[in-house]
């Protein structure tokens, strides 16, 4: 298994360029969630799935778009970059769907939005 | 709102000795909290997992232990190896919805040889 694979690792936007951010699962995980983490602060939910066509908003979801067509992918979709979406975001997995469990992490794409 | 905190930022220790890394959390109404290690520039792994009705988990030389009348998770690791540099974070998913997840920001720790 892969595991949790994220697409690309390293993007530099400008402002106002949008994007998409792939994230794909290979173990039949119903839940997973999209996190940023930005320096010297724990990381923060933006969207999470709980299955295929359900999403749903987390702590930090403004200026993010998610969808959920199938079970593996979960892609994060930038509308309009900005400068403070400079952050390092998370895909992460969870075999539990609503009632929460260990996840799995995916490792990571680093974004500068100039 | 749930608020995690993680004291210290940071940690240097030297190799062989027991630590403990401390969590709080404001909302003693969770579902479970969970305790990662993060290596530098990789993704977070997970360590172990304390449902609400728990009081320890325990994998080799970890144990973790919740209190959810104070508030509080700590993370015990016995003779500590250079091999455990890593930022540790714990996250906490509130019963209110048990899919959301918040975090800490992490205790920095390094064993030194």
């Amino acid at each position: 298994n892969a595991g949790v694979t994220q697409t690309p690792k390293f993007q530099v936007l400008k402002t106002g360029q949008s994007m998409t951010l792939q994230c794909a699962q290979d173990m039949n995980h119903e839940y997973m969630s999209w996190y940023r983490q930005d320096p010297g602060m724990g990381l923060r939910l933006i969207h999470y799935s709980v299955g295929a066509g359900i999403t749903d908003q987390g702590e930090v979801p403004n200026g993010y778009n998610v969808s959920r067509s199938t079970t593996e992918d979960f892609p994060l979709r930038l509308l309009s970059a900005a400068p403070s979406q400079t952050s390092v975001y998370f895909c992460a997995s969870s075999p539990l769907a609503g009632v929460g469990g260990a996840q799995y992490f995916g490792p990571g794409t680093r974004l500068l939005v100039l | 709102k749930q608020e995690v905190t993680q004291i210290p930022a940071a940690l240097s220790v030297p190799e062989g000795e027991n630590l403990v890394l401390n969590c709080s959390f404001t909302d003693s109404a969770i579902y479970n909290l969970q305790w990662f290690r993060q290596d530098p520039g990789k993704g977070l792994t997970s360590l172990l997992l304390i449902q609400s009705s728990q009081r320890e988990q325990t994998s080799g030389r970890l144990n973790a232990s919740l209190d959810k009348s104070s508030g509080r998770s700590t993370l015990y690791i016995a003779a500590s190896q250079p091999g455990d540099s890593a930022t540790y974070l714990c996250a906490v998913s509130p019963l209110s919805n048990f899919n959301k997840f918040y975090f800490g920001s992490g205790t920095k720790l390094n064993v030194k040889p």
